[in-house]
C-alpha cells in the first residue's frame, strides 16, 4: 500500500520562482489537506478539499494556491517563492464514512527558499 | 476559531516512569474525533490513540492512555513506563465532523532519560 506519498521530498528554491508539490492518495478519501510545519508553530493548515473539484482556505492561506481536479490528487503551488515560505510541508488525506477519521500522512517535503 | 493548546512545549521522563502530556482545545461541535499524534525524528507522522467525543469512555492502546474530559475541554496523554523509543514531538489534534477540519496543537517535545 502506497498510502499517501508526496513529491518532491526536498527542494531549494530562488526567492521569486515558482513550484508545485503533489500530493497523491490511493486510498479513494474524500477529504485532504496541506499543512506547514514550523518550530513551536505545530502543524498549521494551509488549504483543504472536502472532495473532487473542491477547496477551501484554512489558517495560512496567503502565498498558497491549491487544485484538486482528481480525486487521488491534491496539489500546492507557490507563484512566487519567499523566504518565509521555507518550511517542512505535509500533505494528509481522511477518508469519509463512519470509521473514526484517521489521517494518513505524507512523508513531508522540506522546501527551503533562499 | 477552533483552537488547540498544548501548553508544555517541553517535557521529560526517566525511563520506566509515567509521563502526561497536556491539551486543551475549543470547539462548539458536538460531533468530533480527538487524536494524539507521535512525531519522531524521521518526520512519520504517528497516530497513537483516537478518541470520540460522544465516547464517555477513556481510550487505551497498551501504555498510551487519555483523560478525557469533555465538559472542560481537556484531552491529555499518559505514557506509562516510558520507553526510549517514545522520544518524539507528540501532537493533540481533533477533527470536526462538520467543517472537516484536521486541527493541530503546537505540540510537545518529549524526552526520555535513561
Amino acid at each position: 500500500n502506497a498510502g499517501v506519498t508526496q513529491t518532491p521530498k526536498f527542494r531549494v528554491l530562488k526567492t521569486g520562482q515558482s513550484m508545485t508539490l503533489l500530493c497523491a492518495q490511493d486510498m479513494n478519501h474524500e477529504y485532504m489537506y496541506w499543512y506547514r510545519q514550523d518550530p513551536g508553530m505545530g502543524l498549521r493548515l494551509i488549504h483543504y478539499s472536502v472532495g473532487e473539484g473542491t477547496t477551501a482556505k484554512g489558517e495560512v492561506p496567503d502565498g498558497y494556491n491549491v487544485s484538486r481536479l482528481k480525486k487521488q490528487n491534491f496539489l500546492l503551488g507557490l507563484e512566487s517563492a519567499a523566504p518565509s515560505q521555507t518550511s517542512v510541508y505535509f500533505c494528509a488525506s481522511i477518508g469519509a464514512g463512519p470509521i473514526a477519521a484517521e489521517a494518513f500522512f505524507g512523508q513531508g517535503t522540506r522546501l527551503t527558499v533562499v | 476559531a477552533q483552537t488547540v493548546t498544548q501548553s508544555q512545549p517541553e517535557m521529560s521522563v526517566q525511563e520506566a516512569e509515567t509521563v502526561t502530556l497536556s491539551c486543551t482545545y475549543d470547539t462548539s461541535e458536538s460531533d468530533y474525533y480527538l487524536f494524539w499524534y507521535k512525531q519522531p525524528p524521521s518526520r512519520q507522522m504517528i497516530l497513537v490513540i483516537r478518541q470520540e467525543a460522544y465516547k464517555q469512555q477513556n481510550a487505551t492502546e497498551n501504555r498510551f492512555s487519555v483523560n478525557f474530559q469533555k465538559a472542560a475541554k481537556s484531552f491529555s496523554l499518559k505514557i506509562s513506563d516510558s520507553q526510549l523509543g517514545d522520544a518524539a514531538m507528540y501532537f493533540c489534534a481533533y477533527w470536526v465532523q462538520g467543517a472537516q477540519k484536521l486541527v493541530f496543537g503546537q505540540g510537545t517535545r518529549l524526552t526520555i532519560n535513561p
